[in-house]
């Protein structure tokens, strides 16, 4: 299957600083990327959608000048965690998909994020 | 607001056994489900992508059935082995893919 990469895996900041993940695909052009926080047993909840070169479309409730996400090629999206605080600390997970709505969508390994 | 429910939400079974859970969603505007394998500290691994109503997918000991019209999926494991321990995730994609919370199998050897 295609292959998404995800960095950093964990990462750890101080409280009101701002922390970037890196999404890419490695071996195929990602038409949209995906971007899901996940808090402990709950599900992965999707936070924006981007399509490359234009702006990205939030989700309710995700505050779009707190969560910064570029995807300025076909391969590289990342989010920015501004600001960061404690509340922010969770699991983020990024995925692609290459062409139509139902293709599949493969998955980064995720970064695990403390905010201190 | 779309809700992706999946049952059972743990699941313990020896090596062996076979087993099931299910995916319920609503049938609105769907378009398609997808299932996921989540073992932990690794990316979710794409099973299948299932879209017509009936539609029946396998892969080696694992498979999935598809009713679209009463919104529900199953995902089926023969002979589950320890190696099958992890996370199934199911995804329902209308214009943006909504995950359920997860059925967490173990199986013992």
């Amino acid at each position: 299957g295609a292959v998404v990469s995800q960095h950093p895996s964990w990462v750890i900041c101080k409280s009101g600083t701002s922390v970037k993940i890196e999404c890419r695909s490695l071996d195929f052009q990602a038409t949209t990327m995906f971007w899901y926080r996940q808090f402990p047993k709950q599900s992965l909840m999707l936070m924006a959608t981007s399509n490359e070169g234009s702006k990205a479309t939030y989700e309710q409730g995700v505050e779009k000048d707190k969560f910064l996400i570029n995807h300025a090629s076909l391969t590289l999206s990342t989010l920015t965690v501004t600001s960061a605080h404690p509340e922010d600390s969770s699991f983020y997970i990024c995925s692609a998909r290459l062409g139509q709505l139902g293709n599949t969508i493969y998955f980064g390994e995720g970064s695990w994020l403390t905010v201190v | 607001i779309l809700n992706v429910e999946q049952s059972p939400q743990s699941l313990h079974v020896q090596e062996g056994d076979s087993t099931n859970f299910t995916c319920s969603f609503p049938s609105s505007n769907f378009y398609a489900l997808h299932w996921y394998r989540w073992e932990t500290a690794k990316s979710p691994e794409a099973l299948f992508v299932m879209t017509l109503n009936g539609d029946e997918k396998k892969k080696g000991r694992i498979s999935a059935t598809l009713n679209t019209k009463e919104g529900y999926s199953y995902l089926y494991i023969k002979g589950s082995q320890p190696e099958d321990s992890a996370t199934y995730l199911c995804a329902c994609n209308t214009d943006k893919l909504i995950f359920g919370t997860g059925t967490r199998l173990q199986v013992f050897p």
